[in-house]
């Protein structure tokens, strides 16, 4: 079974300009998530995805990111305009029906972001 | 709100020794509790969980973990650590009727041989 794949891997911007990540999660899997990792912290939540309809996005900062499943099945998170803070890396995840109920998810490797 | 607290930023063991990764949380209704692991340049990966039932649970790669409700704690255990053991690990909390998950800091482990 193909894990949850994401790219790029790896950008670097300058601050004020525009990034685009995307995730295409495992096959079947209706609940998708997008999590920001600072560098020494743990993951934060930016939004969780029920198929195409947005469960929870309250700690997306949505005067410059913005998140779509358009089809219920891949995802992207795009950020506009960049600012420093927003270096860390961005993991997408996906779960099951059981897995959304109880937590299980299934991470990607993460796309890492650096803003100069 | 729900929040998760690791107290230990690292946690040093020698190789054979037991390993013991501390986590405590807050949540308000009944709490759902998971440890993920971090290796590195690679994406996080579920280890265990406790939903319900026995206190002691044990996961992936000879982990287990206890949960205790009076300490509201839910502390990683490995009785015989490996080097490969050395990684990042999350502990994460869910409110049994919630849909959000929240994560720990992160404790980073070092396994010297």
């Amino acid at each position: 079974e193909a894990g949850v794949a994401q790219s790029p891997r790896y950008k670097i911007i300058e601050k004020r300009q525009s990034v685009a990540f995307w995730c295409n999660p495992i096959s079947g899997h209706a609940t998708l998530y997008w999590y920001q990792q600072i560098l020494g912290q743990g993951p934060k939540l930016l939004i969780q995805f029920q198929n195409n309809g947005v469960v929870d996005d309250s700690q997306l900062p949505k005067d410059r990111f913005s998140a779509e499943r358009l089809k219920g099945v891949d995802s992207t998170l795009k950020i506009q305009p960049a600012k420093l803070e927003d270096s860390a890396v961005y993991l997408c995840a996906s779960s099951g029906t059981s897995g959304s109920r109880t937590g299980e998810l299934f991470f990607g490797e993460g796309s890492r972001l650096t803003v100069l | 709100a729900q929040s998760v607290a690791q107290p230990e930023d690292q946690v040093n063991v020698a190789e054979g020794n037991p390993l013991t990764v501390k986590c405590t949380y807050s949540v308000s209704g009944n709490p759902y509790l998971f440890w993920y692991v971090q290796y590195p340049n690679r994406g996080l990966q579920f280890l265990l969980k406790y939903i319900t039932g026995d206190n002691l649970v044990k996961g992936s790669y000879g982990f287990e973990a206890e949960f205790n409700k009076s300490q509201t704690s839910f502390h990683l255990k490995k009785p015989s650590a490996l080097v490969s053991d050395s990684a990042l690990y999350f502990c994460a909390v869910r409110e049994a009727a919630g849909n959000k998950l929240t994560f720990g800091g992160g404790t980073r482990v070092l396994v010297k041989p």
